[in-house]
This record gives C-alpha cells, structure tokens and sequence, in this order.
C-alpha cells in the first residue's frame, strides 16, 4: 500500500544530544514537509521540500535541518540547539505541479521526549 | 500571509445530534480550505477540501463542509453525530505561492453517549 512511514513513532533523548527522524514515502511525491505538533498550539511548518536537493525553512526552522538526497526520503534531525524539543512531529508529502489542490498525506507521527 | 482561525478549543455535542465545527479564514485571493481529523497519537487523516464550485463540501465518513464566501468561513458539519467521531480537528488554508498548508489551532470534539 502506498504512504508515508515514520520511525521511530516514540523517542527519548537526553539534553544535548541530536537526534533524527526518519520520513519515508512511496506516493511518488514531488514535496514533502515536516510539522511540529503542540498542545494548542495547532500545527507549525519547520522545513519543506518541492523537490530533490532542495528544501526551504518553514515558520519555526531554528534548531532543525534537513536533507533530501532522495525523492521517497526526507529526514529531520533535531540538534541541541533546538531550546524545545519535545513534541510530536509530523512528516506530510504532496503531489506538485499546476494539476495539484495541496492536499497532504501524513505519517503517523513521533513523539520525541526530552529528557 | 494565509490564516485560519478556529474559535472554539473545543465542542460537545450528545450522540445522535448534529455537529459543526468552526473555521474562519483570511486569504488573498481565492481560497483552498481543507478539514483533517486527527485521533489519538496518530497522524492527521484528510477529510474534505474545497477549491472551487458549489459551496457545499462532502467528505469522508459523513462529513461536508460550508463554504461561505461573505461570511469568510468554512464550517464542518454532520447532520447525526458518532461516539467514534471525538477526535482533534484542523482546519488549514493552502498558503499562496506554493502547496504548504497553514493550521488552525484544532477543535476537540467530544461526543457523549
């Protein structure tokens, strides 16, 4: 079946230490984003994608990076520099081009603690 | 920039009854509003979304939706609500420029016995 996989859904790190999350998809997706999820705080735009090699900073970027060597692959590492990282993270792809409406496919998410 | 607002944190309703769920949006431009539903834990499940035509959305497990140019508001409805219906729901916008979605800060439903 076609769809978005993200491991590990649960993660636990110590202060200071980055870690990484994987986001893979076989949709054959053009775009791909990452999402940070608080409590209340609806959903927020870190880093996207709209193509191989190339990404872009979304609304709260500081902190994280990311990679695109691969259409189907899109890992987010969370660095130390990040002053807030636990939350739930979401990975979402979507078709592009003139044809697409934005519709995005998500993953089911991990849930990073830091402790 | 693109915005979603949802005013209620959360709505209760009782099994059986009928429930909307409000958005209202600020666009330049023509709008694409979409409405996900999220449970538990998990990620975010696409419900409706409305780009152009006739103003009333349908969508997945019962749901439409109500686009109100005048008004600026893109309500999610059912008319019978589901115990199994109590989840978190956003509302986002496509932003302009490219395909990324802007959330609202989400809508508990909950729906009693």
């Amino acid at each position: 079946d076609g769809g978005i996989t993200q491991s590990p859904k649960y993660l636990f790190r110590k202060e200071g230490q980055n870690v990484t999350l994987s986001c893979e998809q076989n949709l054959n997706h053009d775009a791909m984003y990452w999402y940070r999820q608080d409590p209340g705080q609806g959903l927020r735009l870190i880093y996207y994608s709209q193509i191989v090699n190339d990404f872009q900073k979304g609304d709260i970027a500081e902190g994280y990076s990311v990679s695109r060597e691969k259409k189907e692959s899109f890992p987010l590492t969370v660095t130390s520099a990040q002053k807030n990282p636990t939350a739930f993270y979401l990975c979402a792809s979507s078709s592009s081009g003139r044809a697409a409406t934005g519709e995005l496919f998500f993953g089911e998410g991990s849930r990073l603690t830091v402790l | 920039a693109q915005s979603v607002a949802q005013p209620e944190d959360q709505v209760n309703v009782a099994e059986g009854n009928p429930l909307t769920v409000k958005c209202t949006y600020s666009v330049s431009g023509n709008p694409y509003l979409f409405w996900y539903v999220q449970y538990p834990n998990r990620g975010l499940q696409f419900l409706l979304k409305y780009i152009t035509g006739d103003n009333l959305v349908k969508g997945s497990y019962g749901f439409e939706a109500e686009f109100n140019k005048s008004q600026t508001s893109f309500h999610l409805k059912k008319p019978s609500a589901l115990v199994s219906d109590s989840a978190l729901y956003f509302c986002a916008v496509r932003d302009t420029g490219f395909q990324k979605l802007v959330f609202g800060t989400g809508t508990r439903l909950l729906v009693s016995p």
